[in-house]
């Protein structure tokens, strides 16, 4: 276990289904991150949020809602999704978003696999 | 904008040969870059980091990375691999305190017994 707990590991969703994928944080951290992994592209830095306040958004589409309510808790609220949005999704965290040094190491969780039908 | 190449989808090595894993990046300032390797249905774990001193950086499982700034580039090496070494490896560099990591697409490391 590495304290970045994501749930569901598994999530099938047909395009008009609302479903959220939750992460949650046991490291006191106080940045959190969402990436999109899909096969032999880089990592998508979707979201991040510091101390609960969202400092990034990457040009992701409406039809995923990010939310954190507090800093150990971070989900994506997903809406409408495309065939196209199949991906493994990543929750990170990280000490802080920035230091004098830029040395912050992400903690990973095991991701959640969207598959959209 | 700062952005890092993984010039290979594939690498395949022979159990207790040599390994090297590429990495090239682009950056305007110094850069801060990191390993990071993926094993089946987990997450990225950290390897390893260059912020400034010695270049040659040293990290987990006997992995060890040389930054290079003239070549602009911070491959992964070990000098004897394992079978367990096979996985999925990740360069990933930021330019300034406060910018998020830019990651390569992977490369997938195969270790053949």
């Amino acid at each position: 276990e590495t304290g970045v707990t994501q749930t569901p590991r598994h999530l099938v969703m047909g395009m008009t289904n609302k479903k959220s994928l939750k992460c949650e944080q046991h490291l006191g951290h106080n940045a959190m991150y969402w990436y999109k992994q899909s096969a032999k592209k880089p990592l998508e830095l979707m979201f991040v949020y510091s101390l609960e306040e969202r400092v990034e958004n990457n040009s992701v589409p409406s039809r995923f809602s990010p939310e954190c309510p507090n800093s150990s808790h971070l989900f994506l609220h997903l809406h409408t999704l495309q065939p196209e949005d199949s991906a493994l999704y990543l929750c990170a965290s990280s000490q802080e978003l920035g230091s004098l040094s830029g040395a912050n190491v992400l903690t990973f969780g095991a991701g959640s696999r969207l598959t959209v039908l | 904008a700062q952005s890092v190449a993984q010039p290979e989808d594939q690498v395949n090595v022979a159990e207790g040969n040599p390994l090297t894993v590429k990495c090239t990046y682009s950056v305007s300032g110094n850069p801060y870059l990191f390993w990071y390797v993926q094993y089946p249905n987990r997450g990225l774990q950290f390897l390893l980091k260059y912020i400034t001193g010695d270049n040659l950086v040293k990290g987990s499982y006997g992995f060890e990375a040389e930054f290079n700034k003239s070549q602009t580039s911070f491959h992964l090496k070990k000098p004897s691999a394992l079978v367990s070494d096979s996985a999925l490896y990740f360069c990933a560099v930021r330019d300034k305190g406060n910018t998020p990591l830019v990651f390569g697409k992977g490369t997938r490391l195969s270790v053949i017994a």
